[in-house]
């Protein structure tokens, strides 16, 4: 079975200050990654995924997330938080064989303070 | 391409009435899936199709939920009868197997609530 977990409910950070938000997953062989962000009252936007090749993924407004295998992690991270950042950030995860769909984490929220 | 499009995008109705929330993926996609969204509960996978077909729904919390996907450009999700505890945001997303990931596209969701 796969899965995701999301530890923190809720990430504070100073604007200008690097932030991560920490995801670990469990699936049967190699994983799919994703990242997504949720601004109020919209959908979830894709940021980023990780398929193969290198273990550092750079996505849209400049987040980032490195993966590493032997800690089943796949951290979202940012050199400089912006106050337009705060958000609901999700981490999702499928096996790369198979048909499964993706599984969600239950979603860290993201506040940066000016 | 317009997204992923959803409606109404906001619903309130009387318990006991019958709701019915619509969705129409991205054209060319193949996979269509049904989220609901609460601050308990976070984000569920309601069901989701491919080709039309229905693949998976045990998601659905009862049998008030029920999802069709008629053609590969519509698909609904209706309760019939509603319930206060049904009030949520409901998404749809979509997404291609052709791209091999499975990445999936959401629409704005429709808030609904149930009084």
């Amino acid at each position: 079975a796969q899965s995701v977990a999301q530890p923190e409910d809720q990430v504070n950070v100073a604007e200008g200050n690097p932030l991560t938000v920490k995801c670990t997953y469990s699936v049967s062989g190699n994983p799919y990654l994703f990242w997504y962000v949720q601004y109020p009252n919209r959908g979830l936007q894709f940021l980023l995924k990780y398929i193969t090749g290198d273990n550092l993924v750079k996505g849209s407004y400049g987040f980032e997330a490195e993966f590493n295998k032997s800690q089943t992690s796949f951290h979202l991270k940012k050199p400089s938080a912006l106050v337009s950042d705060s958000a609901l950030y999700f981490c999702a995860v499928r096996a790369a064989s198979g048909n499964t769909p993706l599984v969600f984490g239950k979603g860290t929220r993201l506040s940066v303070i000016a | 391409d317009a997204g992923v499009i959803q409606s109404p995008r906001h619903e309130v109705t009387e318990m006991g009435q019958e709701v019915t929330l619509r969705c129409k993926p991205i054209s060319g996609h193949d996979y269509l899936f049904w989220y609901r969204q609460t601050m308990m509960r976070g984000l569920e996978l309601l069901i989701y199709f491919n080709n039309n077909v229905p693949i998976d729904d045990s998601g659905m919390p009862e049998d008030r939920f029920s999802a069709k996907m008629p053609n590969a450009s519509f698909s609904t999700l209706k309760i019939q009868p509603s319930e206060p505890r049904d009030s949520a945001v409901y998404f749809c997303a979509s997404s291609f197997r052709g791209q091999g990931t499975y990445e999936q596209y959401f629409g704005p969701g429709t808030r609904l609530t149930v009084t």
